[in-house]
């Protein structure tokens, strides 16, 4: 099955510097992604939902890259303040499946030093 | 837009007991969804549902039972309660199909004493 291993598990940054979190998976039917935050005490937000044929998304304040010839998928906060300090999770859906599964890396916690 | 809402926040047990989380959503969503969270480790599913009375097991399922009264709600029991089983318990729903978002509940705590 899919696997999804997501890097690093702990990240600390300086206010104004950026963030790289990355997911890697196994499955070549992967096809919709995303990106969740959750900040202390709170439940998952989606930050963004990306699908296969789009390999550069820009939110507020982040970008997220896929490459699916590598199958990496990463999330990039350009310039990070102290409300980004929160633990990020990446997710995977596979086109093919009928199992309502996602598969989800194991969380980066980030810590965005003011 | 909607929410989902989990009771109660906290559940406090001790070990051998049965003890049951619920959750509530107002998306009108078909698919229900349990997973445990634990640190360093990431989302587990337990339980899915695709409607009303239907269950699916997760790769967690053991040791847990789940029951899908109505298309809005979905609850969790935790059969044996066991110290190694403290976590944080996340309720989701999504639209059906595969490329449909996941939303959360803000979880439930379980501890076990």
């Amino acid at each position: 099955g899919e696997q999804v291993e997501q890097r690093p598990p702990h990240l600390s940054v300086r206010e104004g510097d950026s963030a790289v979190i990355t997911c890697t998976y196994t499955d070549p039917n992967s096809y919709y992604f995303f990106w969740y935050k959750q900040e202390p005490g709170a439940s998952l937000q989606l930050l963004m939902k990306v699908f296969s044929s789009t390999e550069i998304n820009e939110g507020q304040g982040f970008t997220v890259l896929l490459n699916k010839k590598d199958k990496r998928l990463s999330l990039n906060l350009t310039a990070a303040h102290p409300g980004d300090s929160a633990a990020y999770f990446c997710a995977v859906r596979i086109s093919n499946t009928g199992y309502q599964n996602f598969y989800f890396g194991k969380g980066t916690s980030l810590t965005v030093i003011p | 837009g909607g929410i989902i809402t989990q009771t109660p926040k906290f559940l406090i047990g001790q070990e051998g007991q049965k003890l049951t989380l619920k959750c509530q959503q107002n998306f009108n969503h078909d698919t229900m969804y349990w997973y445990r969270q634990d640190s360093g480790k990431g989302l587990r599913l337990i339980y899915y549902s695709i409607t009303e009375n239907d269950l699916q097991k997760g790769d967690l399922s053991e040791g847990y039972d789940a029951s899908r009264e109505k298309k809005s709600s979905f609850s969790l029991t935790v059969t044996s309660a066991q110290k190694n089983e403290m976590a944080v318990f996340l309720c989701a729903s999504s639209r059906t199909g595969v490329g449909n978002t996941l939303y959360f509940g803000e979880g439930s705590r379980l501890i076990v004493v």
